[in-house]
């Protein structure tokens, strides 16, 4: 129940390409969903978020779909560039307490070919 | 604004020796949360700290594992002794709650990556 379950383990796209990456949740209880983007050698930061009331949030390139009948939730990277090459993970918590402790997914490494 | 302090960086040991880590969160950031990242895998939360007291030790192995907030800054993880598979990287991570946003954001710092011979 405390799972987050994140596909594909790995993507290459081409440089101008859309990314996606996906991710299914079992703890209806949860009720924020974050991305967090990591290089190599540095911590994960935080990319964009969003919380089960909205089916959609967009943040520049970054979009997070939202399906919570299904239970699931996707990042789309429009326009990907090389920069973009990095592992992310998605996240999910019971966010609407100070105390939430964040459940990882296992992690997608992303490459962006030029 | 300064991001999550961590020391050492790397640090090598043979198994059965003694380890300890060094977190300072971001200034005013009143929990701190120390994960374990093992290569190929999403951080998983070994401890969380609200100010200086315990909030969720329920993954950390306590028989070898130990961490403390003193005056609800500054953080130590300790690991005696060590196991081969202990070897991953420790995260250290703080968070301020937004009220009237229902999420706490979490920033990380860049980690401890230990090697466990």
């Amino acid at each position: 129940q405390q799972q987050v379950k994140q596909s594909p383990q790995s993507l290459i796209v081409q440089k101008g390409g859309i990314s996606i990456i996906n991710c299914a949740y079992e703890n209806t209880a949860f009720d924020y969903f974050p991305w967090y983007q990591q290089f190599p050698g540095k911590g994960p930061a935080l990319l964009i978020a969003i919380r089960p009331d909205v089916s959609e949030k967009k943040e520049g390139r970054f979009t997070i779909s939202f399906n919570k009948s299904a239970k699931q939730f996707s990042l789309h990277i429009m326009d990907s560039q090389p920069g973009d090459s990095a592992t992310y993970f998605c996240a999910a918590s019971k966010g609407s307490s100070n105390t939430g402790k964040l459940i990882f997914g296992q992690g997608t490494t992303l490459q962006v070919k030029p | 604004e300064a991001g999550v302090a961590q020391s050492p960086r790397y640090k090598i040991i043979e198994k059965r020796q003694s380890v300890a880590f060094w977190c300072n969160p971001i200034s005013g950031h009143a929990t701190l949360y120390w994960y374990q990242q093992i290569l190929g895998q999403g951080p998983k939360l070994l401890i969380q700290f609200q100010n200086n007291g315990v909030v969720d030790d329920s993954q950390l192995p306590k028989d070898r594992f130990s961490a403390e907030r003193l005056k609800g800054v500054d953080s130590t993880l300790k690991i005696q002794p060590a196991k081969l598979e202990d070897s991953a990287v420790y995260l250290c991570a703080s968070s301020f709650y937004i009220a009237g946003e229902g999420y706490n954001e979490q920033f990380f710092g860049p980690g401890t990556r230990l090697t466990v011979l």
